[in-house]
């Protein structure tokens, strides 16, 4: 069975700082990787997926499948990126649906 | 961008009582939604996958019975919550699938029910 695993709960980074939010998964196949964000009182939105390699508001994510890693980055935290942060794993396929890791709040201080 | 909807945003209701929440997809056909519960502090869970014009398929460990899910249209997707409990308090989140070519799985979340039983 696939697993997501965020080990931080909490993170808070000073404005300006650079940012890494941890995730790693397992799962025997190919995987498709999204990263969602939740901003207060929000849905959950898509923030990043690996197969696009774009980057959003500043935020970039790799694939390492040799680390089974994907990591979310961003160089300069803004106070505006505090929010929730899911990582998410999708095993292929039409029918299945995610599995989110845990969440990391990310609390970006002035 | 794909909007999906979900009514109510909040319920209570008593213990023993059945419950319906609604999913709709606004702008877009969605021929597979899923349901997703979220308790406090924690991750979403996925609880099923709804197929228009079939049977839902539940995960492991979630009552079929219990959660009684309804995939008429394509723009609608319901779930039941048959003969509530306090332990079925939770948050519901429904989201629906926006299929593109290459196997690529976008999902597109509503903003949720919150579900209490007293």
């Amino acid at each position: 069975a696939q697993r997501v695993t965020q080990p931080e709960k909490l993170l808070s980074v000073f404005k300006g700082a650079p940012v890494e939010l941890k995730c790693n998964y397992s799962y025997s196949g190919s995987p498709e990787l999204f990263w969602y964000v939740q901003y207060s009182r929000q849905r959950l939105q898509l923030l990043l997926r690996h197969i696009s390699r774009e980057s959003i508001k500043g935020f970039t994510a790799d694939l390492n499948k040799g680390e089974t890693s994907f990591h979310l980055k961003k160089p300069f935290a803004q106070e505006e990126d505090s929010a929730m942060y899911y990582c998410a794993l999708h095993s292929g396929g039409g029918a299945d649906g995610l599995t989110f890791g845990k969440g990391t709040h990310l609390i970006i201080q002035p | 961008g794909a909007v999906v909807s979900q009514h109510p945003s909040r319920v209570i209701c008593k213990s023993g009582t059945s419950v319906k929440i609604e999913c709709r997809s606004l702008d877009f056909q969605a021929t597979t939604m899923f349901w997703y519960r979220q308790f406090p502090k924690q991750s979403l869970m996925l609880m099923a996958t709804s197929n228009e014009g079939s049977k839902a398929t539940y995960e492991q460990g979630v009552e079929k019975d219990k959660f009684l899910i309804n995939h008429a249209s394509l723009t609608l997707s319901t779930l039941t919550v048959t003969s509530a409990h306090p332990e079925d308090s939770s948050f519901y989140i429904c989201s629906a699938r926006l299929a593109e070519g290459g196997g690529y799985n976008e999902q597109f979340f509503g903003p949720g029910t919150r579900l209490t039983v007293l």
